[in-house]
């Protein structure tokens, strides 16, 4: 059974840079069938996509977020990180990785396998 | 980009109900759309897939239709287990948009 599980800090200071990462267990990230991504939820509020990134480090990121985000992968480790820089009040929420299909998966572009979420606050 | 409403953004009713849910995009997008179900402080889950087909192990209860910028996604007999709330979510082209969530709790 395929498991996603991020970890990082839970309090980042701002203007500084959020870090975290996700370990997959039970599957290969090497997968031409299947992308990685991040998606957050601020408490109390809605989903929201931040990136996507393939085995072969194609990336895409949300245009609202482009400036501040770099999504990249180890294969090696079979993880994929997420930083975010100059992080304000406004990026504190849950943050999420999980496994994105493709147009040749059962799930087309779908996310069909989530971590539990790492809570990120920033504030000083 | 292509923006996506729901509608209601909530609503209450009784086990046993039909509950239907709307999801519209700003632009039309095929049948690239799916529908997640996230329970109270649980994980979003995949509920359905190119608008109509039902990801593996959810109940027949669960139903989707649209196509373009107008989908649905119907619950037809409404269960306690059911209280959650639930996004949709384009993806004929990054960026993959969710909509803004519908709760849905029991009367």
């Amino acid at each position: 059974q395929l498991q996603l599980q991020e970890s990082g800090p839970g309090l980042v200071r701002p203007s500084e840079t959020l870090s975290l990462t996700c370990t997959v267990s039970g599957g290969s990230i090497s997968s031409v069938i299947y992308d990685w991504a991040w998606i957050r939820q601020p408490p109390g509020k809605g989903l929201e996509w931040i990136g996507t990134i393939s085995y072969t480090g194609d990336t895409y990121y949300n245009p609202s977020l482009q400036s501040r985000v770099t999504i990249s992968v180890d294969m090696s480790k079979n993880q994929f990180s997420l930083n975010l820089s100059s992080v304000t009040a406004a990026d504190t929420a849950i943050y999420f990785c999980a496994r994105q299909g493709t147009w040749t998966a059962t799930v087309d572009w779908c996310f069909d396998y989530w971590g539990q979420g790492n809570l990120v606050t920033v504030s000083s | 980009d292509i923006q996506m409403t729901q509608s209601p953004s909530s609503l209450s009713a009784s086990v046993g109900d039909r509950v239907t849910i709307t999801c519209r995009a700003s632009q039309g997008i095929s049948n690239y759309l799916g529908w997640y179900q996230q329970k109270p402080g649980k994980v979003p889950k995949l509920l359905i897939y190119g608008a109509s087909t039902l990801q593996s192990g959810v109940p027949s209860r669960f139903s989707g239709s649209g196509s373009g910028t107008d989908f649905t996604l119907t619950i037809s007999s409404l269960q306690p287990e059911d209280v959650a709330t639930y996004y949709c979510q384009k993806y004929n082209l990054a960026p993959f948009t969710f909509g803004p969530g519908t709760k849905v709790d029991i009367k």
